[in-house]
């Protein structure tokens, strides 16, 4: 176990909807990274929050937006939902601002319909 | 940006073997790390290593940066060492946070 929660495991939605995906750190650890695993795009990075602070940025639609709260914890909004979104989100944290080293949650399995 | 290739694409070991997995990247780095995911989809950061060697056990990892490629070594290969193996990497201006991932080297080790 990582230490790592992601909440729900699974969700399936329709096409135009939107949904939250919620990521809680390890205890200690101030940055939060999301990735999308699709079979079509392979891994991406999607975004870093360091602190409640945007920290760094990558392949991300326009329809996604992420937070960090003051608590820590990490929210991934999906809107407008498309096909191609289905995927496995992850949520990984660790404990600098730097990426040396991340500790993953299970995932959290997206079926757009 | 950065591509990141990996090879090879697949790779089947009996249980005992030892195995080199290469990552060759296209730009000079701040930033290279193996994950390993295994077969239940739960990934695990194995190294961070933008340079110089690194060793876990029976895994170690090398990277070359001045030849822009990484190695991943496993050796007396377990079943439990199954799935795939991704290495990433953020360019040297990239800040280290924007990795970009190859598409990975799947592993299956045999009794």
């Amino acid at each position: 176990d990582s230490g790592v929660t992601q909440t729900p495991k699974h969700l399936i939605t329709a096409t135009g909807q939107r949904v939250t995906l919620r990521c809680s750190p390890r205890s200690g650890d101030l940055s939060v990274y999301w990735y999308q695993q699709s079979l079509d795009q392979g891994l991406q990075f999607l975004i870093q929050y360091y602190n409640g602070e945007e920290r760094a940025k990558g392949n991300i639609l326009e329809r996604f937006s992420a937070q960090q709260f003051p608590d820590l914890h990490s929210e991934l909004n999906l809107s407008s939902l498309e096909l191609g979104d289905s995927a496995l989100y992850f949520c990984a944290s660790g404990p600098l601002e730097f990426l040396n080293e991340q500790y993953f949650g299970p995932g959290t399995r997206l079926t757009v319909t | 940006g950065i591509q990141v290739e990996q090879s090879p694409p697949d790779l089947i070991l009996q249980e005992g073997a030892n195995s080199t997995l290469r990552c060759n990247f296209s730009d000079s780095v701040n930033n290279l790390q193996w994950f390993h995911q295994n077969p239940w989809g739960q990934l695990i950061n194995l190294f961070y290593i933008p340079s110089g060697t690194k060793q876990n056990g029976r895994l170690s990892a090398t990277t070359v940066a001045t030849e822009r490629y990484s190695l991943l070594y496993i050796s007396s290969s377990q079943t439990t060492d199954s799935g795939v193996y991704f290495c990433a990497a953020d360019i040297l201006t990239g800040g280290g946070n924007k990795l970009t991932f190859g598409t990975g080297t799947q592993l299956k080790v045999e009794l």
